[in-house]
């Protein structure tokens, strides 16, 4: 099983500001990365694949970045309906997906 | 607009099995381009990959719960369901069907339902 370690756990950013999260993978995989955003309440949404292909439909201000075991998603200039949960997902151990166990991300 | 709907029993008792279907519409379950997922989280706790189904029936499970799930399509009624037996109070969860977009190529878990909630009780 590959082993997804997201930090920090909580992350606490003013709107406006850039927040950068990280995912780690226990081992290689490659770009194979999505990350999803989830609301309280709600079910996940899809923001990035390919680590760094944004969604149908998804701000240009979440930006991903990485490759191998370290990955990167990038909010710049926070807008109040970002703040929410972020997990992050391998899938190149196909087709055994695993998650991280989510950043939240909350208003400072 | 694609839009999946999970239904099943809230309340399932210690060593039953769980049974829960999910209704595609807006699009087609039959689509060859497009795989059916279920996911489940623990109150307050991550995502869980349960496993998914191809329109032929071909499935894949997380091998830790593979022993116990079955996932099956009806694509005359347009759904998708999810079996998992001997339950205990850790499969207690909210349950999400997705599609997953990408046969060849994975392009994310796009579409999701809103979840339910299954509690597994006496």
């Amino acid at each position: 099983e590959i082993v997804m370690t997201q930090s920090p756990a909580t992350l606490s950013v003013s709107p406006g500001e850039r927040a950068t999260l990280s995912c780690r993978a226990s081992q290689s995989v490659s770009s194979n990365l999505a990350w999803y955003q989830q609301k309280p309440g709600q079910a996940p949404r899809l923001l990035i694949y390919g680590a760094s292909t944004r969604a149908t439909g998804i701000p240009a201000r979440f930006s991903g970045s990485g490759s191998g075991t370290e990955f990167t998603l990038t909010i710049s200039s926070l807008q109040s309906e970002d703040f929410a949960v972020y997990y992050c997902q391998q899938y190149n151990n196909w087709p055994w997906y695993t998650f991280g166990q989510g950043t939240k991300l909350e208003i400072k | 607009q694609v839009q999946l709907q999970e239904s099943g029993p809230g309340l399932v008792k210690p060593s039953q099995t769980l049974s829960l279907t999910c209704t595609v519409s807006g699009g087609s379950i039959s689509s060859g381009s497009y795989y059916w997922s279920w996911i489940r989280q623990p109150a307050g706790k991550g995502l869980e990959w349960i496993g998914r189904i191809y329109t032929s029936g071909s499935t894949n499970y997380n091998p830790s719960l593979k022993s116990r799930v079955t996932i099956s399509v009806d694509t005359s009624k347009n759904q998708f369901s999810l079996k998992l037996s001997s339950v205990t109070a850790a499969d207690t969860a909210v349950y999400y069907c997705a599609r997953e977009n990408g046969v060849t190529t994975f392009v994310g878990l796009d579409y999701w339902g809103q979840g339910t909630l299954v509690t597994v009780s006496s």
